[in-house]
C-alpha cells in the first residue's frame, strides 16, 4: 500500500511568487492534515480536512494560505504571495475516519525556500 | 491537549535499550499518549500509543505509570537507524472526529557505536 506522497519535494521561489504544494493521502483515508516546520521551530498544525470539508483550520497563519481538497482525495496548499517567513518544511498526514483513535501517517514533506 | 515535558537529548549505545521518558502530569482521563519520531529531515513516523495499559509493538514498548502522569518509550535494542527526534504527544481521544497532533520540542536520541 502506498504511503502519503507529497509534491514537489523541494521548491525554491522568490518573495511575492505563488507556490502550490500537493498531497496525496493513503487511499481510503478521509482525514487529511497539513503541518509545517519553520526554521528552528516546532512542527505546527495548519489544518484538517474530513473528506472535502475543512474540519479545523485554526492553524492557518493568514489569508495568504489557501488549502483545498476537491473531491475528498488529494489536497493542495497554495501560498500567494509567498513571504520569506513562509520558508520551511510542509508536511501532510492522513488517517482513517472513525474509531476512538486515529493514527496519522505522514508524508516526506515539501521543503519550501522563499528568497 | 495536555503539555508534555521531555529531556532535550539522550545518548544510547547501539544494541542497548533506549528509555525515553515523558512527563504529562496534567493529562486527562480521555487523553492518549502517542509517540512519533522524526529521522533527519523525513516526515514524522508513528511509533506507538496507549491510554493506560502498557503497550508493545514491533517497534517499541510504551510503559505508562499507574497515575498516567508519565510514560517511557522503550526501544529494546537501539540501532544507529534509531537516531532521531522522539516526540511524546498527548491527544484527546476522538469520539468519531479525528484531531490534530501538537508537537513539542522532543528528545533528540543519538545512538552511538
Amino acid at each position: 500500500e502506498a504511503g502519503v506522497t507529497q509534491f514537489p519535494s523541494h521548491s525554491v521561489i522568490e518573495k511575492g511568487q505563488t507556490v502550490t504544494l500537493r498531497c496525496d493521502p493513503i487511499s481510503g483515508h478521509d482525514n487529511l492534515y497539513w503541518y509545517r516546520r519553520v526554521m528552528g521551530k516546532e512542527i505546527k498544525f495548519l489544518l484538517h480536512f474530513v473528506k472535502e470539508s475543512k474540519q479545523d483550520e485554526s492553524g492557518m497563519p493568514n489569508n495568504r494560505f489557501l488549502a483545498e481538497r476537491t473531491g475528498g482525495t488529494y489536497s493542495t496548499l497554495k501560498v500567494q504571495p509567498a513571504e520569506l517567513e513562509d520558508s520551511g518544511v510542509y508536511f501532510c498526514a492522513s488517517s482513517q475516519a472513525g474509531g476512538p483513535t486515529d493514527t496519522q501517517y505522514f508524508g516526506p514533506g515539501t521543503r519550501l525556500t522563499v528568497l | 491537549d495536555a503539555k508534555t515535558t521531555q529531556p532535550t537529548s539522550m545518548d544510547c549505545a547501539e544494541g542497548r535499550a533506549a528509555n525515553l521518558p515523558c512527563n504529562h502530569s496534567t493529562i486527562s482521563g480521555n487523553e492518549y499518549v502517542y509517540w512519533y519520531r522524526q529521522i533527519h529531515s523525513q516526515g514524522p513516523q508513528y511509533i506507538i500509543h496507549g491510554l493506560k495499559n502498557n503497550e508493545t509493538n514491533e517497534m517499541a514498548s510504551l510503559i505508562i505509570t499507574e497515575d498516567r502522569k508519565s510514560s517511557t518509550l522503550i526501544l529494546p535494542h537501539a540501532t544507529l537507524r534509531d537516531t532521531a527526534v522522539y516526540y511524546c504527544i498527548v491527544r484527546v481521544r476522538g469520539t468519531g472526529t479525528a484531531s490534530k497532533l501538537t508537537f513539542g520540542t522532543g528528545t533528540r536520541l543519538q545512538v552511538t557505536l
